[in-house]
């Protein structure tokens, strides 16, 4: 699986967008981007994820470049609650596709 | 409606004790991953089942960590001889179908070697 690249930390105002990159620039055509969270003391929680198309779901959207070599996770409407650390995976989409390389992720703080 | 469940939620462990980990998976998921978490790191892939196989095992650090899935739902990990090193959260997980699927982890393990 591609190796992803993500700045360590972020900042954001509350009820501002947070906007979070990940570059994976090795990332092959059949790879998939993932998006996880970790909130403190919690088990890793899924976003969203997507092959090249941009995607959106009730918690997020994800927009992935045309050559598919970076994305952002777009938290709308950050709320305090969204302070956790973000993960970006690319993972190859096959049913016995077992094992998720995480980082170290990107703390966001969102401040009131 | 019950998430993925952990126990012990908090373990201590005298070095060179046994201990082992308990994971229950979603009702019906396939797939089930252990992952390590040591403090201020994202997780780490141990091992991965698909039912009762036990499909990767690449991520566990040495032959004393041993994972099992017997029945294909409830999972132990097992840690012999524990040593400081192996101090961390561990992770459970698991997802519908295969690995590709998104995952939902318990609340982890919380694993103390003095």
């Amino acid at each position: 699986d591609a190796k992803t690249t993500q700045p360590p930390s972020m900042d954001c105002a509350e009820g501002r967008a947070a906007n979070l990159p990940c570059n994976h620039s090795t990332i092959s055509g059949n790879e998939y981007v993932y998006w996880y969270r970790q909130i403190h003391s919690q088990g890793p929680q899924y976003i969203i994820h997507g092959l090249k198309n941009n995607e959106t779901n009730e918690m997020a959207s994800l927009i992935i470049t045309e050559d598919r070599k970076s994305s952002t996770l777009i938290l709308p409407h950050a709320t305090l609650r969204d302070t956790a650390v973000y993960y970006c995976i690319v993972k190859t989409f096959r049913a016995n596709a077992g094992k998720s390389t995480f980082g170290d992720g990107t703390t966001l703080t969102v401040k009131p | 409606g019950a998430g993925v469940s952990q126990s012990p939620r908090y373990k201590v462990a005298k070095r060179g004790q046994d201990v082992a980990l308990r994971c229950d998976p979603i009702s019906g998921h396939v797939s089930l991953f252990w992952y390590q978490q040591a403090l201020g790191q994202g997780p780490e892939f141990l091992t991965y089942f698909q039912n009762e196989a036990q499909l990767d095992k690449s991520g566990l650090p040495s032959d004393r960590f041993f994972a099992e899935r017997p029945e294909g739902s409830v999972s132990t990990l097992k840690i012999q001889r524990t040593q400081q090193e192996d101090s961390a959260v561990y992770l459970c997980a698991s997802s519908l179908a295969g690995g590709a699927y998104e995952q939902y982890f318990g609340p982890g393990t919380r694993l103390t070697v003095t």
